[in-house]
Order: structure tokens, then C-alpha cells, then sequence
């Protein structure tokens, strides 16, 4: 399997709920991001991880909880979320963040996650 | 503040005929890129252009950077029906000692066929 998956691609969850989101890349890269991207608002990013580390943390409420086992899995877990955290939640990687920005960013197709 | 904005918000056009699409940014960059989304999906790196750059072209599609006005433009020749989709621009941002992406809330543009 090639480029960027995410697992499940949709999800519905109560309020009371703990769920997992995943992501897979399969392009050698050192950097992976997690974003928001809800109606009629600008993309959100959310973590961002280099080399396992996370070297970003976007104001995100504690609900939202990354992991970064090693360079190629990203998992964001969720718990006790609100209705509001309804949204299509992109992860992406790139080579290091560290390269002046010039690095292009490999998207995978998302996971639509609905909370009730 | 957002650091790219687009314009327009939302582009219909007729198969054959072009579409561009403008985007605006605020502090000094060394590169502008451009994304396109298909309803629902993940975001595709379309074309990079540096700021040493004035123009870049890439297939149908040509990228115009104005550093002096902090603009750039996406041009789609001959647009296509498979063309419909959003376009959002993104520019790098200095954080915490590395570089991240911020990106407009897009331009989406749809292609009749």
C-alpha cells in the first residue's frame, strides 16, 4: 500500500465514548500532522510530530490525545468529545518540518467523524 | 489571523473556459504552495513556487507569485469537469523553531460540463 491511509474513513461516536483514529504512511517520512477541517472554516492544524517527537501542540483540548508510536503510525484518541468535534480530521507527513517549509505535504483521504 | 486567504470564495465556470483563483497572504514567505480537495477528501500538493519566482507552470495549470503585493494566482486552462473541486493555498510559518503549513479557507470551484 502506497502514500497516506486513515482508518476508519467514518465514525460515529456518543459523547461518552473513547475511540482511536489511525493513520499510516508509507513514504519514508519524519514528520506527520494532524488537522481539522470543519464547514466554512480554514484548515486547523492540530499536532505535528518530527521524528516522533511532538514539536507542535495547536491550543487543542485535552479530549484530543496524540500518539506517535514511531515514523510511520499516527493515532489521535478521543474521548468525551462534544458535538462541536464533529468534522473531517486529515493526518499528513512530510520529510522534517525543519527544511524552511519548502516540503510538500502527503494528505491521506480523512476520517469523517460525527459525534452525537 | 489568517495567513492565506482566497478569492473568490466559490468559481462556477463552463467546461472549456479557464479559471483563476487569487490568493493573499500577510507576512514574507520563501514559498507559496497550492492544494486541491475533492468533495469530502484529502488535500493534493499541486504546484510549489518560490519567492525568487515570479511564475511556474505545471500541465494546464499556471501559478503567478507578486511578493511586492503578497499575491498569488492559480490559473486552470481549459478547465475540465474532473476540475471541480476546492483549491486552497498554503504558506509556510515560522513555529517554535520549524516550519508549518497554514492554509486559506479556500476557493471552490465547480466546472459545468
Amino acid at each position: 500500500e502506497t502514500g497516506v491511509t486513515q482508518t476508519p474513513r467514518h465514525l460515529v461516536m456518543g459523547m461518552t465514548n473513547k475511540k482511536s483514529l489511525k493513520c499510516e504512511q508509507h513514504l519514508g517520512h519524519n514528520a506527520m500532522y494532524w488537522y481539522k477541517q470543519s464547514a466554512k472554516k480554514p484548515l486547523e492544524l492540530m499536532f505535528v510530530y518530527s521524528l516522533e517527537e511532538r514539536v507542535e501542540n495547536n491550543s487543542v483540548p485535552s479530549r484530543f490525545s496524540p500518539e506517535c508510536p514511531n515514523s510511520s503510525h499516527l493515532f489521535l484518541h478521543l474521548h468525551t468529545l462534544q458535538p462541536e468535534d464533529s468534522a473531517l480530521y486529515l493526518c499528513a507527513s512530510s520529510t522534517r518540518t525543519s527544511v524552511r517549509g519548502s516540503n510538500e505535504q502527503f494528505f491521506g483521504p480523512g476520517t469523517r467523524l460525527t459525534v452525537l | 489571523s489568517q495567513q492565506g486567504e482566497e478569492d473568490p470564495q466559490a468559481l462556477s465556470i463552463q467546461e472549456g473556459e479557464n479559471a483563476t483563483m487569487n490568493c493573499s497572504y500577510k507576512t514574507s514567505i520563501n514559498n507559496l504552495q497550492w492544494y486541491r480537495q475533492n468533495s469530502g477528501g484529502g488535500l493534493v500538493h499541486l504546484i510549489l513556487i518560490r519567492s525568487n519566482e515570479r511564475e511556474k507552470h505545471s500541465g494546464r495549470l499556471r501559478v503567478t507569485l507578486d511578493t511586492s503585493k503578497k499575491s498569488s494566482s492559480l490559473l486552470i486552462t481549459a478547465s475540465r469537469a474532473a476540475d471541480t473541486a476546492s483549491y486552497f493555498c498554503a504558506t509556510p510559518t515560522a513555529r517554535a523553531g520549524s516550519y508549518q503549513l497554514t492554509f486559506g479557507k479556500g476557493t471552490k470551484l465547480s466546472v459545468i460540463p
